[in-house]
């Protein structure tokens, strides 16, 4: 089964931290990758895409791929309270245009 | 606001009732999909469309769950009979015609079955 696997969490990383966040996913064939923010009660929002080995920086945000390993990470730099959210990682496997989505990772930036 | 609405934004039901969604994409977007959403749980794929063909479906979906989307405009998700488990978040999102697939997700309609 095609699988994306997030740490549920909570991390908690103080204000003006860098936060970390991973997911790993199953199929080597995969080719597009996304992070989407989403605040409860409220829809995702998608915040980066990545379809290349490597580093893609968009303001504080930087999504990192290596496809070798199946991981896809996204780093927060200079950490705010409004990024508190839950995280979700989507992954097209295998050339689907069906993304598949992790549970998403519970982060708090605390003041 | 990503330009995908979906109405309504609540519904409170009784076991037993039918209910209907509705989801406006973007307009340019021929690509639509049906998530469900439940706490603590990332969004799970219920059926899509590229424009008016639904080309695939959840295999996790019931009989009792139908969608449309007659003009590959808007689209439509009906639950006949519903239960107690099918309270949650239906999510629907859009993708347009280009290389990538980045998904814009409307605000999603919040189901509660009593």
């Amino acid at each position: 089964q095609k699988e994306v696997e997030q740490n549920s969490g909570p991390l908690s990383v103080p204000e003006g931290a860098i936060a970390s966040l991973n997911c790993t996913y199953s199929d080597r064939g995969s080719q597009s990758f996304f992070w989407y923010r989403q605040y409860s009660g409220k829809s995702p929002e998608l915040i980066m895409s990545i379809y290349s080995n490597g580093d893609k920086e968009d303001g504080r945000f930087t999504a990192q791929l290596n496809k070798a390993s199946q991981y896809v990470s996204l780093l927060i730099r200079d950490s705010q309270p409004s990024d508190s959210a839950t995280y979700l990682c989507a992954v097209n496997m295998g050339g689907s245009y069906i993304p598949t989505f992790g549970r998403g990772t519970s982060l708090i930036v605390h003041p | 606001d990503t330009g995908v609405s979906q109405d309504p934004r609540h519904k409170i039901t009784k076991r037993g009732q039918n209910v209907t969604f509705r989801c406006d994409p973007i307009s340019e977007h021929n690509r639509l999909y049906w998530y469900r959403q439940t706490l603590g749980q990332g969004p799970e794929f219920l059926t899509y469309f590229q424009n008016e063909a639904q080309l695939e479906k959840s295999r996790l979906l019931s009989d009792r769950f139908s969608a449309e989307r007659p003009k590959g405009s808007f689209s439509t998700l009906e639950i006949q009979r519903t239960e107690q488990g099918d309270s949650a978040m239906y999510l629907c999102a859009s993708i347009g015609s280009g290389l990538y697939n980045e998904q814009f997700f409307g605000p999603g309609t919040r189901l509660t079955v009593l």
